[in-house]
Parts: structure tokens; C-alpha cells; sequence
């Protein structure tokens, strides 16, 4: 079946610090990928997303490309600030019929000044 | 006002007792699910729910019921509530064009 791998975290970076959460999946066929972000007390929203290999997803400063040679699509940002706080998840969805997404645990990021 | 909306928010509640956790959405979609998150876990699907006449298992339905009743509406029931049932429990809508879920902020379940 389907699976995604993201890092552990929790990941504590400073402020403007450079970020990377690693994210690899398992899957048949041609996927969807997803960032989701959580912030605290809320629920999740998509963050970027990629359809297809070598595309690229970005918003908010946040950018993953979609490698399907190393089946990866690690979230990566600049520099970071403190109100990108937040858990951070990986996801996939399969293409054509059900569509069934699937979800790695979550990296909590925490910034600090 | 949100676009998918859960109630309650927070509920503490003891073995033994019926639960509902209710969803409605404003979007107009007519895919819902429910999910489960707990620490480490991720998200995992409970039910979900093509149209009004469609529900489906997910990957853990046991000791869980839903009912849509309709197009904008997807209800959770844990018919006889036990701990590991402590939970955050999220709604989420879509359609079938696209893959991104769209949530709600999350109930809060405390079984003890």
C-alpha cells in the first residue's frame, strides 16, 4: 500500500534560520503530493501541493518539488519566523478513483527569536 | 464562519457513553470524511463518505459509526466510549477534481 515518511521532530530552529523537512513516499501509479500545516488549536490546511514529477509547489515563502526519481518532496524555506510555528504534515494522494490520501505523522516546528 | 464546522469542540466524557460528533460544511462538496489524530500517528481515516447513499470504511472504523444525513452534513457516533478513543477528531470535505482536503479546526474527545 501507499505510504509516506517524513523526519521525526520536534525541529527547533532560530529565527531565519534555513529549514528542511525531509519527506519520502511509497506509492503505485502517479500521485498527488501535499503539505499540510496545523498551527495550534486549529485544524490543517493545505500549504502547497504537486501534481506531477519535477513540478514544483510553493507558497508563504515555503517551496517542495515533486522528484519521482528519489520519490521524495521535501518542504524547504529560507528563512523562517516565528509564526511558522506549527506541525507540518506529508501527504499523498492517489490518482483516478477513490483518491485515497494518505498521511505521514507530522514534524512539529518550533522557532525561537 | 468557517467552511466546515465540528461540534463541540472539547468534550470530556466517560466509558461507557454514547458520543456524536457532528459536521457541516458550507463548500458544496460531496466527498466528507472523519479522521483521527493522535501524537506520533498522524491522521488516520475513520469513514468517509462519497454522497448521501455512500459510506465506506476507512482504516479504523472499529467501534466507530457515522451517518450522512445529508450533502453537508457527516455525524461520528462511538456508540459505548472507551480511553483509547481520547482523541482529536477532525471533519474534512473535498470533491472528486481534486485531492486537497479542506478541515475542520478539530474535537477534542477525553474518554476517562
Amino acid at each position: 500500500g501507499n505510504s509516506v515518511t517524513q523526519m521525526e521532530g520536534p525541529v527547533t530552529l532560530s529565527e531565519e534560520a534555513f529549514l528542511t523537512i525531509n519527506c519520502t513516499y511509497t506509492a503505485t501509479g502517479y500521485p498527488s503530493l501535499f503539505w499540510y500545516v496545523q498551527y495550534p488549536g486549529e485544524g490543517l490546511q493545505l500549504l502547497l501541493k504537486a501534481t506531477k514529477a519535477d513540478d514544483k509547489g510553493s507558497n508563504k515563502g515555503f517551496e517542495a518539488t515533486y522528484r519521482k526519481e528519489t520519490t521524495s518532496f521535501h518542504l524547504e524555506k529560507g528563512s523562517v519566523q516565528v509564526s511558522d510555528s506549527a506541525v507540518y504534515f506529508c501527504a499523498l494522494s492517489e490518482s483516478g478513483g477513490y483518491q485515497k490520501v494518505t498521511f505521514g505523522t507530522g514534524t512539529k516546528l518550533q522557532v525561537i527569536p | 464562519d468557517a467552511d466546515v464546522t465540528q461540534t463541540p469542540r472539547n468534550r470530556i466524557t466517560k466509558t461507557g457513553k454514547r458520543i456524536m460528533l457532528e459536521c457541516s460544511q458550507t463548500k458544496g462538496h460531496d466527498r466528507m470524511y472523519w479522521y483521527r489524530q493522535d501524537p506520533g500517528l498522524g491522521l488516520r481515516l475513520i469513514y468517509y463518505s462519497f454522497d448521501v447513499k455512500d459510506i465506506n470504511k476507512g482504516e479504523i472504523s472499529d467501534g466507530y459509526s457515522v451517518s450522512r444525513q445529508a450533502q453537508a452534513k457527516f455525524s461520528l457516533s462511538l456508540e459505548s466510549a472507551i480511553p483509547n478513543q481520547t482523541a482529536l477528531y477532525f471533519c474534512a470535505t473535498n470533491t472528486a477534481n481534486t485531492g486537497e482536503l479542506f478541515f475542520g479546526e478539530g474535537s477534542r474527545l477525553t474518554v476517562l
